[in-house]
């Protein structure tokens, strides 16, 4: 069965520290991407999708993610944190002809002023 | 345009009670989804509707969990007889169309419903 892994469960940075967040996912087969932040008290928003092409995804805010095939993982990385990005974010997958997707348990992101 | 709106935010059972959560996806949206997050966990995907069809149960606990998205009116999550398991945060997304195959409509989430058992 397919997995989503996000090894770092709480990460504390200071404002203009530079992020990258670690996402790793089990399945050999096309596999489609993605990273959601829910801010506090907010529901789940898109920061961005890989489907194919260019590996290197840009996102909203600032954020992108770096697809690599090799070692199956999509991370996320912003060059500059502000305090506004705290959040816990979460890397999902989507493989196959699946609808449904495969969440990973999600990282707290804590941006100190 | 509203997103997709679920109700009530926090419901609060007692052991052996129904609950019944609630989704309205968002206008034009046919497709509903629903996902359960455990405390420390995930989300984890329960089930998949399109208008009067269960599309994908695979999610589902096979007993208590029942879900129905008829042609008028809210998708509904009901949990017969909770159990303090069952304490989570329900969330439930739509798409307009399917997501599945080579085909991707992105799933926008709702605020999600607490649900405490007590």
């Amino acid at each position: 069965a397919q997995s989503v892994s996000q090894h770092n469960h709480h990460v504390i940075l200071s404002e203009a520290a530079s992020l990258e967040l670690g996402c790793n996912y089990s399945y050999g087969g096309t596999v489609n991407l993605f990273w959601y932040v829910q801010y506090p008290g907010q529901h789940l928003q898109l920061l961005l999708k890989y489907f194919s092409g260019d590996p290197l995804v840009k996102g909203i805010k600032g954020f992108e993610a770096e697809f690599i095939k090799s070692k199956f993982s999509f991370n996320l990385r912003k060059p500059s944190v502000q305090w506004s990005d705290t959040a816990e974010y979460f890397c999902a997958a989507r493989t196959g002809t699946a609808s449904k997707l495969t969440f990973g348990t999600g990282t707290r992101l804590q941006v100190t002023l | 345009n509203a997103g997709v709106m679920q109700n009530p935010r926090h419901l609060v059972r007692r052991r052996g009670q129904e609950a019944r959560l609630r989704c309205s996806p968002m206008k034009g949206h046919s497709h509903v989804y629903w996902y359960r997050q455990l405390p420390e966990e995930g989300l984890k995907f329960m089930v998949y509707l399109q208008k009067e069809n269960i599309i994908d149960e695979s999610g589902m606990p096979k007993e208590r969990f029942s879900a129905e998205f008829p042609k008028e009116g809210p998708s509904i999550l009901r949990i017969q007889q909770v159990v303090r398991g069952d304490s989570a945060a329900y969330f439930c997304a739509s798409s307009t169309t399917t997501s599945g195959g080579s085909l991707y409509n992105e799933q926008f989430f709702g605020p999600g419903t607490r649900l405490t058992v007590l």
